[in-house]
């Protein structure tokens, strides 16, 4: 079972407010990634990080920002929550692999499903 | 022309039966390809990677085909639980993650 955790899981608030979606993950993992999924959608990359006080962003365009301070922890901030933000915010975390592979699985948190008014 | 195409289903198919859903990606220099179980209001979970020569874990069976650029996941004796939208996952060189498609939703009545 995964090590990775959201909080809050689900979120309703009002336009113009300034949020912060939690995520958390216990594996030690270096790699940490945002993805959002609207419903029946698929999932787009909106940041990820490689480690420590390294993000990037992702494929679809995103209003909000995220920090990386510590490994375990990959925080995303909306600084003022549109209704266009209305979706499920995904977190992933991933380790380098022991095969040789660049890339192994993605584990994913339980998501955060956010309702702007 | 999107990424990672899928037939969005659903697939409605009887308890027992055996059900195929293929997946094409655009890329040719794609790398790494995988099948990912998503059910309802949860998050996705990785089902199994897919390998050249083609894997089988249990009832599920995945292949690849670099010629035509699609991969494909088999499922044996469809079980209720087996309900779920699977998602054909892929790593493209270059690229820092992955690529999703959109899912096919799959409902096994019994």
């Amino acid at each position: 079972e995964a090590d990775i955790y959201q909080t809050p899981r689900y979120l309703v608030i009002g336009t113009g407010k300034k949020i912060t979606l939690e995520c958390s993950q216990t594996m030690g993992h270096d790699k940490m990634y945002w993805y959002q999924q609207d419903p029946g959608m698929e999932l787009h990359l909106i940041h990820y990080s490689y480690g420590v006080n390294s993000t990037e962003k992702g494929d679809l365009s995103s209003e909000s920002t995220v920090s990386r301070i510590r490994t375990e922890h990959f925080p995303l901030t909306l600084e003022s929550a549109r209704p266009s933000h209305t979706s499920q915010y995904l977190c992933a975390s991933s380790d380098p692999g022991t095969s040789g592979v660049s890339y192994n699985e993605q584990f994913f948190g339980p998501g955060t499903r956010l309702t702007v008014l | 022309r999107k990424e990672v195409e899928q037939d969005p289903g659903p697939f409605n198919v009887p308890e027992g039966a055996t059900v195929a859903f293929n997946c094409t990606y655009s890329n040719s220099a794609s790398q790494s390809f995988f099948w990912y179980r998503q059910d309802c209001r949860k998050e996705p979970k990785l089902l199994m990677s897919v390998y050249s020569s083609g894997n089988e874990d249990g009832r599920f069976t995945a292949q690849l085909n670099r010629a035509s650029q699609y991969i494909s996941l088999l499922i044996r004796d469809s079980k209720l639980s087996d309900s779920a939208t699977y998602l054909c996952v892929v790593k493209d060189t270059g690229r820092r993650a992955l690529t999703f498609g959109s899912g096919t939703r799959l409902q096994v009545q019994p």
